[in-house]
């Protein structure tokens, strides 16, 4: 079965400081790998996805995410944070047996003035 | 237009009642979903219909029963409500192509469930 992890529940960067949100998976196959951003009392966004070809994807809002087969990794970057950004954050992987999404537990990021 | 709408936003009932949360997607999709976040932001997949058969049931309890009268609409009772219950329900939907995974889930905004 498959499993993400987010090793950081909470993250606080200065606004326009560069961001990495970390997120590792477990699965047996080449995975499919999504960023999805909540903001508060809001639905999941997806911010941007990774099926197959080029390892670096470019997503909305500026962000862009790097698989690393190596390292089971697909992790979140921003070259500068904007105070809107200030949301909650999850990886997710998805598996071909009935679509199914396996979320990590999420990464809250705050952000200073 | 809202591509996943669901109702109630939020809903406060007792223990023991039985309830019900509607999600309506327009984007012509024939997979649908319900996910479960509890207090602590975990999200986990609870049913998933293919256009209008059920293709997914992790181990949820039976007091939960998805309901599809068609492939645009993915309704979810819960009967003898449980203070455990209590926790937000996202719908979501997606195209579904047998056998090929990574398709995008576009999520609804969720239901905030507080049983007292």
């Amino acid at each position: 079965a498959q499993s993400v992890t987010q090793p950081d529940i909470h993250i606080t960067v200065s606004e326009g400081a560069s961001l990495e949100l970390r997120c590792n998976y477990s699965y047996g196959a080449t995975p499919y790998l999504f960023w999805y951003v909540q903001s508060p009392g809001q639905g999941l966004q997806l911010l941007l996805k990774y099926f197959s070809g080029d390892t670096l994807v470019q997503g909305i809002k500026g962000f862009e995410a790097e698989f690393k087969r190596s390292q089971s990794s697909f992790n979140l970057r921003k070259p500068s944070v904007h105070w809107s950004d200030a949301a909650e954050y999850f990886c997710a992987v998805g598996a071909d047996a009935g679509n199914m999404l396996t979320f990590g537990g999420g990464t809250r990021l705050m952000v200073k003035p | 237009d809202t591509a996943v709408s669901q109702t109630p936003k939020y809903l406060v009932t007792q223990m023991g009642n039985d309830k019900s949360i509607k999600c309506e997607q327009n984007l012509g999709h024939d997979t649908m979903y319900w996910y479960k976040q509890d207090s602590k932001k975990f999200l986990k997949i609870m049913f998933s219909y293919n256009n209008k058969e059920l293709i997914i049931n992790e181990t949820v309890p039976n007091r939960f029963s998805p309901k599809s009268p068609d492939k645009a609409h993915l309704n979810l009772h819960i009967n003898s409500l449980e203070l455990g219950d209590s926790a937000v329900y996202f719908c979501a939907s997606s195209h579904k192509l047998a056998g090929v995974g990574g398709d995008i889930q576009y999520f609804g905004a969720g239901t905030r469930l507080s049983v007292l």
